[in-house]
């Protein structure tokens, strides 16, 4: 088991460019999320799927895109990058269906913004 | 809307020592509480849940503890090691859709030898 993946591990992007970040789940989980951690800050939610197809919006959804085509994947893009979106992004995933359920991490995707 | 804190913000003591992590939140109504640890450039990897229904859970040197009427969650680690140099995160698992967490800004620990 891989258990979550992320990729890119870094990248560096000029304001204006777009790109898209690929999450992955070998654990057959329902529940899929995207964070963003910045220095001095707890991770916030940036958008979440309950299941495949289905998308909502997070605590800091604007600026971003996902997209749930399959259920072991769960995209994130940026449209049109700014500094403000320069931090270290996390996906996760989990069961989520009781209150036991743990979120599952990858390690992360440090983005930069010039 | 829910907010959670963790205080200190970061922390340097000795090897051996017993050391407190502590985290408070503004709303009792929430599944659980979970404690993460963080390494430097690394991803979380979740140590304990406890359930709303709990007072604690421990596993190994750690043992967290869970009060929801006062909105209070401390994680003690006993006898610490180097090996414990982490940033240790605080999240409160939130009943709504979307079983969703909401984390403190976390506990920069560091274990002197």
């Amino acid at each position: 088991n891989a258990g979550v993946t992320q990729t890119p591990k870094f990248r560096v992007l000029k304001t204006g460019q777009s790109m898209t970040l690929l999450c992955a789940q070998d654990m057959n989980h329902e529940y899929m999320y995207w964070y963003r951690q910045d220095p001095g800050m707890g991770l916030r939610l940036i958008h979440y799927s309950v299941g495949e197809g289905t998308t909502a919006k997070g605590e800091v959804p604007d600026g971003y895109n996902v997209s749930r085509l399959k259920k072991q994947n769960f995209l994130l893009g940026l449209e049109s990058a700014a500094p403000s979106q320069t931090s270290v992004y996390f996906c996760a995933s989990s069961y989520g269906r009781s209150s036991t359920d743990t979120q599952y991490f990858g390690p992360g995707t440090r983005l930069t913004v010039l | 809307k829910q907010e959670v804190t963790q205080i200190p913000a970061a922390l340097s003591v000795p090897e051996g020592e017993n050391l407190v992590l502590n985290c408070s939140f503004t709303d009792s109504a929430i599944y659980n509480l979970q404690w993460f640890r963080q390494d430097p450039g690394k991803g979380l990897t979740s140590l304990l849940l406890i359930q709303s229904s709990q007072r604690e859970q421990t596993s190994g040197r750690l043992n967290a503890s869970l009060d929801k009427s006062s909105g209070r969650s401390t994680l003690y680690i006993a006898a610490s090691q180097p090996g414990d140099s982490a940033t240790y995160l605080c999240a409160v698992h939130l009943m709504e859709y979307g079983n969703k967490l909401v984390f403190g800004a976390g506990t920069i620990l560091r274990v002197k030898s």
